[in-house]
Protein backbone atom coordinates (compact mmCIF):
# COMPACT_ATOMS: atom_id res chain seq x y z
CA UNK A 1 0.00 0.00 0.00
CA UNK A 2 1.30 3.34 -0.48
CA UNK A 3 1.89 5.83 2.19
CA UNK A 4 4.01 8.57 3.54
CA UNK A 5 5.42 9.11 6.89
CA UNK A 6 6.44 12.01 8.45
CA UNK A 7 8.50 10.63 12.38
CA UNK A 8 8.83 13.77 13.49
CA UNK A 9 5.44 15.02 14.63
CA UNK A 10 6.51 18.68 15.98
CA UNK A 11 10.15 20.21 15.65
CA UNK A 12 11.51 23.38 17.30
CA UNK A 13 14.05 25.58 16.00
CA UNK A 14 15.70 28.69 16.59
CA UNK A 15 15.00 31.40 14.60
CA UNK A 16 18.15 31.93 11.77
CA UNK A 17 18.76 28.40 12.32
CA UNK A 18 18.97 25.41 9.37
CA UNK A 19 15.50 23.32 8.89
CA UNK A 20 15.26 19.87 7.60
CA UNK A 21 11.83 18.10 7.66
CA UNK A 22 11.83 14.06 6.75
CA UNK A 23 10.15 12.63 4.92
CA UNK A 24 9.93 8.96 3.42
CA UNK A 25 7.22 7.04 1.06
CA UNK A 26 6.58 3.43 0.30
CA UNK A 27 5.53 2.90 -3.37
CA UNK A 28 7.11 0.56 -5.87
CA UNK A 29 8.12 3.28 -8.58
CA UNK A 30 8.77 7.00 -8.53
CA UNK A 31 5.44 9.04 -6.98
CA UNK A 32 5.05 12.46 -8.13
CA UNK A 33 6.16 14.49 -5.05
CA UNK A 34 4.99 17.53 -2.81
CA UNK A 35 5.32 19.36 -0.01
CA UNK A 36 2.88 21.79 1.29
CA UNK A 37 2.91 24.12 3.71
CA UNK A 38 -0.03 25.06 6.26
CA UNK A 39 -0.26 28.21 8.58
CA UNK A 40 -3.51 28.11 11.34
CA UNK A 41 -6.66 28.10 10.08
CA UNK A 42 -5.31 28.17 6.65
CA UNK A 43 -6.04 26.09 3.37
CA UNK A 44 -2.06 24.47 2.16
CA UNK A 45 -0.21 25.90 0.10
CA UNK A 46 1.99 24.34 -2.16
CA UNK A 47 6.20 24.79 -1.43
CA UNK A 48 7.32 22.65 -4.20
CA UNK A 49 7.15 19.55 -6.23
CA UNK A 50 9.34 17.01 -8.34
CA UNK A 51 8.38 14.88 -10.90
CA UNK A 52 11.28 13.91 -12.78
CA UNK A 53 14.55 15.18 -13.33
CA UNK A 54 17.26 17.47 -10.86
CA UNK A 55 16.71 15.27 -7.20
CA UNK A 56 17.07 18.37 -5.73
CA UNK A 57 14.45 21.00 -6.23
CA UNK A 58 13.64 24.41 -5.42
CA UNK A 59 10.48 25.84 -3.77
CA UNK A 60 8.91 29.19 -2.60
CA UNK A 61 9.93 31.34 0.57
CA UNK A 62 13.35 29.92 0.48
CA UNK A 63 12.61 25.73 0.56
CA UNK A 64 14.64 23.26 -1.58
CA UNK A 65 14.03 19.68 -1.07
CA UNK A 66 16.18 16.20 -2.30
CA UNK A 67 14.60 12.98 -3.80
CA UNK A 68 16.50 10.17 -3.02
CA UNK A 69 15.31 7.45 -4.54
CA UNK A 70 17.77 4.55 -2.83
CA UNK A 71 16.03 6.00 0.55
CA UNK A 72 12.70 6.51 -0.88
CA UNK A 73 12.76 10.44 0.85
CA UNK A 74 12.11 13.77 0.30
CA UNK A 75 13.31 15.92 2.73
CA UNK A 76 12.36 19.47 2.86
CA UNK A 77 15.02 21.73 4.08
CA UNK A 78 16.04 25.65 4.58
CA UNK A 79 19.31 27.01 5.43
CA UNK A 80 17.58 29.96 7.73
CA UNK A 81 14.47 29.98 9.24
CA UNK A 82 12.47 32.54 9.61
CA UNK A 83 9.50 33.44 12.51
CA UNK A 84 7.13 33.47 9.71
CA UNK A 85 8.45 30.21 8.71
CA UNK A 86 6.50 28.66 11.89
CA UNK A 87 3.73 25.96 10.25
CA UNK A 88 2.46 22.93 9.69
CA UNK A 89 4.09 21.31 6.98
CA UNK A 90 3.03 17.91 5.06
CA UNK A 91 4.57 15.71 2.54
CA UNK A 92 2.65 13.51 0.24
CA UNK A 93 2.62 11.61 -3.30
CA UNK A 94 0.52 11.28 -6.01
CA UNK A 95 0.83 7.41 -8.19
CA UNK A 96 -1.08 8.79 -11.22
CA UNK A 97 -4.74 9.45 -10.38
CA UNK A 98 -6.68 11.75 -8.43
CA UNK A 99 -6.18 11.08 -4.80
CA UNK A 100 -3.36 12.48 -3.09
CA UNK A 101 -2.01 10.57 0.26
CA UNK A 102 -0.50 13.28 2.32
CA UNK A 103 1.72 12.58 5.84
CA UNK A 104 0.88 13.59 9.53
CA UNK A 105 2.26 16.64 9.02
CA UNK A 106 4.88 17.63 10.84
CA UNK A 107 4.34 21.30 13.29
CA UNK A 108 7.18 23.26 12.99
CA UNK A 109 7.96 25.96 16.14
CA UNK A 110 10.52 28.30 15.71
CA UNK A 111 12.02 30.40 18.54
CA UNK A 112 13.34 33.47 19.10
CA UNK B 1 -5.12 36.36 -8.70
CA UNK B 2 -6.58 33.12 -10.08
CA UNK B 3 -7.91 31.58 -6.61
CA UNK B 4 -10.16 29.07 -4.89
CA UNK B 5 -12.18 30.91 -2.61
CA UNK B 6 -14.60 29.24 0.27
CA UNK B 7 -17.21 30.48 1.81
CA UNK B 8 -18.46 31.12 4.79
CA UNK B 9 -14.95 30.75 6.75
CA UNK B 10 -16.65 29.78 9.52
CA UNK B 11 -20.02 27.77 10.08
CA UNK B 12 -21.94 27.15 13.19
CA UNK B 13 -24.71 24.18 12.53
CA UNK B 14 -26.76 22.41 15.34
CA UNK B 15 -26.59 18.86 15.52
CA UNK B 16 -28.56 17.53 12.73
CA UNK B 17 -29.30 20.26 11.22
CA UNK B 18 -28.20 20.37 7.33
CA UNK B 19 -25.52 22.58 6.00
CA UNK B 20 -24.07 23.77 2.97
CA UNK B 21 -20.33 24.86 2.31
CA UNK B 22 -19.35 26.18 -1.24
CA UNK B 23 -16.17 26.82 -3.40
CA UNK B 24 -15.37 28.39 -6.12
CA UNK B 25 -12.09 28.81 -8.21
CA UNK B 26 -11.10 31.14 -11.32
CA UNK B 27 -8.39 28.78 -12.34
CA UNK B 28 -10.73 26.96 -14.77
CA UNK B 29 -9.44 23.84 -13.42
CA UNK B 30 -11.51 20.75 -14.57
CA UNK B 31 -11.06 18.78 -11.14
CA UNK B 32 -12.46 19.92 -7.69
CA UNK B 33 -12.03 18.44 -4.16
CA UNK B 34 -12.98 17.95 -1.00
CA UNK B 35 -11.22 17.46 2.40
CA UNK B 36 -11.90 17.08 5.51
CA UNK B 37 -9.23 17.91 8.17
CA UNK B 38 -9.59 17.56 11.63
CA UNK B 39 -6.93 18.60 14.38
CA UNK B 40 -3.24 18.26 13.89
CA UNK B 41 -4.47 14.96 11.04
CA UNK B 42 -3.75 15.21 7.37
CA UNK B 43 -6.41 16.30 4.99
CA UNK B 44 -8.75 13.22 4.49
CA UNK B 45 -10.12 12.98 0.73
CA UNK B 46 -14.31 12.83 0.79
CA UNK B 47 -14.91 12.71 -3.20
CA UNK B 48 -13.63 14.53 -6.53
CA UNK B 49 -15.34 15.68 -9.47
CA UNK B 50 -13.40 15.65 -12.78
CA UNK B 51 -15.46 17.47 -15.06
CA UNK B 52 -18.93 16.82 -13.87
CA UNK B 53 -17.74 12.82 -13.01
CA UNK B 54 -18.19 12.41 -9.67
CA UNK B 55 -15.99 10.33 -7.55
CA UNK B 56 -16.45 9.05 -4.13
CA UNK B 57 -13.83 7.64 -1.79
CA UNK B 58 -15.33 4.11 -0.55
CA UNK B 59 -14.85 5.09 3.27
CA UNK B 60 -16.74 8.35 2.63
CA UNK B 61 -19.98 8.29 4.95
CA UNK B 62 -23.30 8.71 3.27
CA UNK B 63 -23.88 11.90 5.16
CA UNK B 64 -22.06 14.01 2.80
CA UNK B 65 -22.83 14.88 -0.51
CA UNK B 66 -21.81 17.20 -3.42
CA UNK B 67 -22.95 19.15 -6.31
CA UNK B 68 -20.89 20.92 -8.99
CA UNK B 69 -23.53 23.02 -11.01
CA UNK B 70 -20.77 24.09 -13.32
CA UNK B 71 -17.11 24.40 -13.44
CA UNK B 72 -16.62 27.25 -11.03
CA UNK B 73 -18.48 25.95 -8.34
CA UNK B 74 -18.44 22.85 -6.18
CA UNK B 75 -21.06 22.44 -2.89
CA UNK B 76 -20.76 20.14 -0.09
CA UNK B 77 -23.44 19.21 1.65
CA UNK B 78 -23.65 17.63 5.07
CA UNK B 79 -27.04 16.30 5.59
CA UNK B 80 -27.72 15.45 9.11
CA UNK B 81 -24.30 16.74 10.91
CA UNK B 82 -23.47 15.15 13.82
CA UNK B 83 -20.56 16.17 16.85
CA UNK B 84 -18.29 14.21 15.13
CA UNK B 85 -18.47 15.67 11.69
CA UNK B 86 -16.99 19.06 12.84
CA UNK B 87 -13.41 19.81 11.44
CA UNK B 88 -11.78 22.05 8.46
CA UNK B 89 -13.49 21.19 5.16
CA UNK B 90 -10.81 22.65 2.48
CA UNK B 91 -11.60 22.46 -1.38
CA UNK B 92 -8.95 22.19 -3.30
CA UNK B 93 -8.34 22.18 -7.63
CA UNK B 94 -6.10 20.73 -9.81
CA UNK B 95 -5.39 21.21 -13.57
CA UNK B 96 -5.00 19.35 -16.82
CA UNK B 97 -1.15 17.88 -17.56
CA UNK B 98 -1.74 15.11 -15.46
CA UNK B 99 1.06 16.54 -12.57
CA UNK B 100 -1.47 16.82 -9.72
CA UNK B 101 -0.60 19.68 -7.64
CA UNK B 102 -3.46 20.82 -5.80
CA UNK B 103 -4.56 24.24 -5.31
CA UNK B 104 -6.06 24.95 -2.27
CA UNK B 105 -9.05 27.36 -0.61
CA UNK B 106 -8.29 28.83 2.89
CA UNK B 107 -10.86 26.36 4.27
CA UNK B 108 -14.65 26.21 6.09
CA UNK B 109 -14.02 25.76 10.28
CA UNK B 110 -17.73 24.19 11.19
CA UNK B 111 -18.96 23.63 14.35
CA UNK B 112 -21.43 21.35 15.30
CA UNK B 113 -23.34 22.37 18.57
Amino acid sequence: AQSVTQPDIHITVSEGASLELRCNYSYGATPYLFWYVQSPGQGLQLLLKYFSGDTLVQGIKGFEAEFKRSQSSFNLRKPSVHWSDAAEYFCAINTGGFKTIFGAGTRLFVKA
Amino acid sequence: DAMVIQNPRYQVTQFGKPVTLSCSQTLNHNVMYWYQQKSSQAPKLLFHYYDKDFNNEADTPDNFQSRRPNTSFCFLDIRSPGLGDAAMYLCATSGPGGNYEQYFGPGTRLTVT
